[in-house]
């Protein structure tokens, strides 16, 4: 089975701008969540998709959205960019039929917010 | 909120030999999860523990889960260049649909 893409790798920004990130989850999966990871903070959940339904959410401003599309595929929107929200960002899917909600992760989107 | 601290922050050591890492919380979980993230990669999920002084081996290396389900160890055997990596523990955190994860032990092994 194919692993999850992400897309694009990378990504340079300026302050105020608006970016979408995409990510293909494993074939099967339906579980999808985003993840920031700064060097400070390290990983932090910002929701999860199950269904194109979000059923979780972490503790981010409402800049951050997401949605999930009837294929499993998911996007996350970050609007009005700030300097802080330079970090790698991580889908992972999930295959529900587990118990403990092991995540296979993407390679990542490097944000860079000039 | 459930926390996972993880220790130490940093290891730097040489091949060949032995270390343990840790991951500990206050909290009591139902499962917990050992991952390594290489350098521009996502991480990867090495192993979960779900019972109280459960011990689990994955060629050199060996996890643990507390008694009390409360925290976690790794400990590798023979460190090799390979086994660098960031190494981060992760539990259900409030919702089986969200994970928490430690800040990570970054282990650099050198030839």
């Amino acid at each position: 089975k194919a692993g999850v893409t992400q897309t694009p790798r990378y990504l340079i920004k300026t302050r105020g701008q608006q970016v979408t990130l995409s990510c293909s989850p494993i074939s099967g999966h339906r579980s999808v969540s985003w993840y920031q990871q700064t060097p400070g903070q390290g990983l932090q959940f910002l929701f999860e998709y199950f269904s194109e339904t979000q059923r979780n959410k972490g503790n981010f401003p409402g800049r951050f959205s997401g949605r999930q599309f009837s294929n499993s595929r998911s996007e996350m929107n970050v609007s009005t960019l700030e300097l802080g929200d330079s970090a790698l960002y991580l889908c992972a899917s999930s295959d529900q039929g587990t118990s403990y909600n092991e995540q296979f992760f993407g390679p990542g989107t490097r944000l860079t917010v000039l | 909120t459930q926390l996972l601290e993880q220790s130490p922050q940093f290891l730097s050591i040489q091949e060949g030999e032995n270390l343990t890492v840790y991951c500990n919380s206050s909290s009591v979980f139902s499962s917990l999860q050992w991952y390594r993230q290489e350098p521009g990669e996502g991480p990867v999920l090495l192993v979960t523990v779900v019972t109280g002084g459960e011990v689990k081996k994955l060629k050199r290396l060996t996890f643990q889960f507390g008694d009390a389900r409360k925290d976690s160890s790794l400990h590798i055997t023979a460190a090799q260049p390979g086994d660098t990596g960031l190494y981060l523990c992760a539990a259900p955190g409030g919702s089986n649909y969200k994970l928490t994860f430690g800040k990570g032990t970054l282990l650099t092994v050198n030839p």
